[in-house]
């Protein structure tokens, strides 16, 4: 079955400017998780998604938001981007959610890698 | 809190030697522990987890890990390195009391020279 996929794949922006991140889930994961992988911060929890609602959010700025729509489908979106926002995004997706069960498995796509000029 | 730390951001084995990868992790609920491989330009790939029973955990691509609580520790080890090894392997951790997200280690970059 088809995995996770992220579009698009690489994006360049520049200051001031926002940008919106697509995910798809593999099928019939309802669960989607971001993060936001830099080579100074590592691997950072920004939000996950369940059934359309916020479940949990990592320590980001509110620039940072994401919504999920009702086919699990999950997008983020970046406000007035910053440099330090320039990194790879990476969508996870899983049949449960992390809220509940610490021992959920994620499966992630290939990532967007968003560079801020 | 949860932490986890990886001894050595850059490991380097030859072909066929034993590969060794060192994860400590910090909990004060019992953890969850993963560990993910990312090859260039690709996302994060599952080698195996632990959540409970068995302590010595195998994965795929011959890697397996074992749990001891007593030391903290969720070592990653394959007997025999291929090229193919060649990749940054991350160890995670994850508990009931941060809703289940994964704290990830900083990484630990594997070169295998032939």
């Amino acid at each position: 079955k088809a995995g996770v996929t992220q579009t698009p794949r690489y994006l360049i922006k520049t200051r001031g400017q926002q940008v919106t991140l697509s995910c798809s889930p593999i099928s019939g994961h309802r669960s989607v998780s971001w993060y936001q992988q830099t080579p100074g911060q590592g691997l950072q929890f920004l939000f996950e998604y369940f059934s359309e609602t916020q479940r949990n959010k990592g320590n980001f700025p509110g620039r940072f938001s994401g919504r999920q729509f009702s086919n699990s489908r999950s997008e983020m979106n970046v406000s007035t981007l910053e440099l330090g926002d320039s990194a790879l995004y990476l969508c996870a997706s899983s049949f449960g959610t992390s809220w509940d069960s610490g021992a959920n498995v994620l499966t992630f796509g290939a990532g967007s890698r968003l560079t801020v000029l | 809190a949860q932490s986890v730390t990886q001894l050595g951001s850059h490991v380097s084995v030859s072909e066929g030697a034993l590969v060794l990868l060192r994860c400590n992790y910090s909990s004060s609920v019992p953890p969850y522990l993963f560990w993910y491989v990312q090859y260039p330009n690709q996302g994060l790939q599952l080698l195996l987890k632990y959540t409970t029973g068995a302590t010595l955990v195998k994965g795929i691509n011959g890697f397996e890990a074992e749990f001891k609580k007593s030391e903290t520790s969720f070592h990653l080890t394959k007997p025999s390195a291929h090229m193919s090894d060649a990749a940054e392997y991350f160890c995670a951790v994850s508990g009931s009391n941060q809703g289940g997200k994964l704290i990830f280690g900083q990484g630990t970059e594997l070169s295998v020279k032939p």
